[in-house]
């Protein structure tokens, strides 16, 4: 069974531009988390769905942050304008909630690494 | 309110030694704990975790967790160490279900031969 995919893997832009990240759920699970990765601020949540609903966006950092669920296994991420800060690696996560043994474990994905210059 | 600690940035032991990464807890309810491992360049994988069924729990690769609710703590051990553990390790905690996890700093482990 495949695992959380994020798109893409690496990222270089430059600050202004428009950047957009992409998460796939593993099948069947129904809540989706994002999180970055700093050197400064370690793994920090920006915001999480259940069932496609936003439940929590306070850790998104401004206005230039949002984030969809356009159906239940794939999300983006959307930073525009992006800033040389909001380089880091951003993470994905899903979890069956309500999945009895599975306790709603998070699965990561192996994380997209965006530098903006 | 809830957060974690883990003690000490960096942890450096001998392959064969014992493994002791220390992680203390705050929560207002009664927490679940985790233990992630995070490769170079890689996601995070979740190496064990506490869900108050048992409070040493046993997870991948040999490493174990207790969980002691008298000191907060849920540290992460393997009686052996081997090259291939050297890795960052993260120590989470969650509050109910379907909510976000709560990370430690995390602590790189080191292996020498």
């Amino acid at each position: 069974d495949a695992g959380v995919i994020q798109s893409p893997r690496h990222e270089v832009t430059e600050m202004g531009q428009e950047v957009t990240l992409r998460c796939k759920l593993i099948s069947g699970h129904n809540s989706l988390f994002w999180y970055r990765q700093t050197m400064m601020r370690g793994l920090e949540l920006l915001i999480y769905f259940n069932n496609n609903v936003p439940i929590d966006d306070s850790g998104m950092p401004e206005d230039r942050f949002s984030a969809k669920m356009p159906n239940a296994s794939f999300s983006t991420l959307k930073i525009q304008p992006s800033e040389p800060r909001d380089s880091a690696v951003y993470f994905c996560a899903s979890s069956l909630v309500g999945g009895g043994l599975s306790l709603d474990t998070q699965y990561f994905g192996p994380g997209t690494r965006l530098t903006v210059l | 309110a809830q957060s974690v600690t883990q003690l000490g940035s960096h942890v450096s032991v001998s392959e064969g030694a014992l493994v002791l990464l220390r992680c203390n807890y705050s929560s207002s309810v009664p927490p679940y704990l985790f233990w992630y491992v995070q490769y170079p360049n890689q996601g995070l994988q979740l190496l064990l975790k506490y869900t108050s069924a048992a409070t040493l729990v046993k997870g991948i690769n040999g490493f174990e967790a207790e969980f002691k609710k008298s000191e907060t703590s849920f540290h992460l051990t393997k009686p052996s160490a081997h090259m291939s553990d050297a890795a960052e390790y993260f120590c989470a905690v969650r509050g109910q279900a379907g909510t976000a996890l709560i990370f430690g700093k995390g602590t790189t482990l080191s292996v020498s031969s």
